[in-house]
């Protein structure tokens, strides 16, 4: 089993649209969760952190925790074309590193 | 504030060179780590670096290899380069400690391609 599994993509949304993404993890020991978005070419970068249950809001970004159902999600609201990357669901393991999902493509269309 | 910074950004060696990547990690900031990246496997965690010191290590081949400095700045070493080696590199940073709230950011990478 893997660590961190996300929902295979890719997604396409229309501008304006919501995108949901999904990821669940196996460790239930783990305590800390973030959401890094990747464009083609470049370097992951944070966009979100969650380590409680319940949601979190960050501008148009909501990130979402459930512990008991070991499962994290990030809605990104008004989609935009910049919103177009892949998104890389990690999960902090033993304090030392991030288990990383495959990634999810999300394509918006204007 | 700087962020994580990684040198060289890109490089090109020859099957059965080695190679040194070198990274210094964001101001105030103890731990480091490495990470691959490639299409077929994605992000896979290399090593982790606190105070020079190795606390834990990824599922790779003993031909990658690693440091940390008194300074903080870390380097990680390929030896034996095969062309399976070839990926982006990323170094992250964090301020390490058992709270949840320690966040690892990335730099921006180095892009090893081997011929």
């Amino acid at each position: 089993q893997k660590e961190v599994e996300q929902n295979s993509g890719p997604l396409s949304v229309p501008e304006g649209a919501i995108a949901s993404l999904n990821c669940t993890y196996s460790d239930r020991g783990s305590q800390s969760f973030f959401w890094y978005r990747q464009y083609s070419g470049k370097s992951p970068e944070l966009i979100m952190s969650i380590y409680s249950n319940g949601d979190k809001e960050d501008g148009r970004f909501t990130a979402q925790l459930n512990k008991a159902s070991q499962y994290v999600s990030l809605l990104i609201r008004d989609s935009q074309p910049s919103d177009s990357a892949t998104y890389l669901c990690a999960v902090k393991i033993n304090d030392y590193k991030l288990s990383f999902g495959a990634g999810t493509t999300v394509t918006v269309r204007a | 504030k700087a962020g994580v910074t990684q040198t060289p950004r890109y490089l090109i060696k020859t099957r059965g060179q080695q190679v040194t990547l070198s990274c210094s990690p964001i101001s105030g900031h103890r731990s480091v780590s490495w990470y691959q990246q490639t299409p077929g496997q994605g992000l896979q965690f290399l090593f982790e670096y606190f105070s020079e010191t190795q606390r834990n290590k990824g599922n790779f081949p003993g031909r990658f290899s690693g440091r940390q400095f008194s300074n903080s700045r870390s380097e990680m070493n390929v030896s034996t380069l095969e062309l399976g080696d070839s990926a982006l590199y990323l170094c992250a940073s964090s301020s390490s400690g058992p709270t949840p709230g320690n966040t690892i950011y990335f730099g921006e990478g180095s892009w090893l391609t081997v011929v």
